[in-house]
């Protein structure tokens, strides 16, 4: 167990619906990253938060979006859904923003039909 | 452009033997760290091993360790005496730039299937 909690486990909803993926990182850690896992991507960076402020951004769309709240856990909220958005979305933390290793949480499995 | 190659889909190994899984990499930052992660079929990411561009020695933890020969540009993952529950993917990745300078985030390889045999 990373430490790293992500909520729901498991999500499926419909194209064109809005969903928001939620993650409370680690006791102590600042940062939390978002991931992308699907098949024909693989593993992609979305974005990063620390201490309440964005750091850095990936490829994320802008259906997406995220923001991470005072007591440092995130959200990620996704919308008008497509097939393609099918994936498993992990969130992952560190102590500070650089020279750190990121622990990730159990991911959520969106699915949409 | 930052890239992290693993050429290996699938590997087999007997359990109790040692295996090697390859990844190379491509930065311009002479500054770097190289993580490997293992994803069991349940689908968590699980840290396993860090080596920074510039630490001396190879990194070990427990089983693992990182056979990094910086001027070929690789960072093996060893694992010694393989056990069942070794069987995942396992996945190398790299600290990345971003525009501005450094950041955290890793970019990753596509990962290598390893099935321990019994």
């Amino acid at each position: 167990d990373s430490g790293v909690t992500q909520t729901p486990k498991h999500l499926i909803t419909a194209t064109g619906q809005r969903v928001t993926l939620r993650c409370s990182p680690r006791s102590g850690d600042l940062s939390v990253y978002w991931y992308q896992q699907s098949l024909d991507q693989g593993l992609q960076f979305l974005i990063q938060y620390y201490n309440g402020e964005e750091r850095a951004k990936g490829n994320i769309l802008e259906r997406f979006s995220a923001q991470q709240f005072p007591d440092l856990h995130s959200e990620l909220n996704l919308s008008s859904l497509e097939l393609g958005d099918s994936a498993l979305y992990f969130c992952a933390s560190s102590v500070a923003d650089l020279e750190e290793t990121q622990y990730f949480g159990p991911g959520t499995r969106l699915l949409v039909l | 452009a930052q890239k992290i190659t693993q050429t290996q889909p699938g590997m087999f190994v007997q359990e109790k033997e040692a295996v090697t899984l390859d990844c190379t990499y491509d930065t311009s930052d002479p500054s770097y760290g190289l993580f490997w992660y293992k994803q069991p079929s349940s689908g968590e990411m699980i840290f396993l091993i860090y080596q920074g561009s510039y630490d001396q020695q190879n990194a070990t933890e427990g089983r693992y360790s990182l056979n990094f020969q910086k001027a070929r540009k690789s960072a093996n993952l060893v694992i010694s005496a393989s056990q069942l529950g070794d069987s995942a993917m396992y996945f190398c990745a790299m600290r990345g730039l971003n525009y501005g300078g450094a950041t955290n985030k890793l970019i990753f390889g596509t990962g290598t299937l390893l099935a321990v045999q019994p």
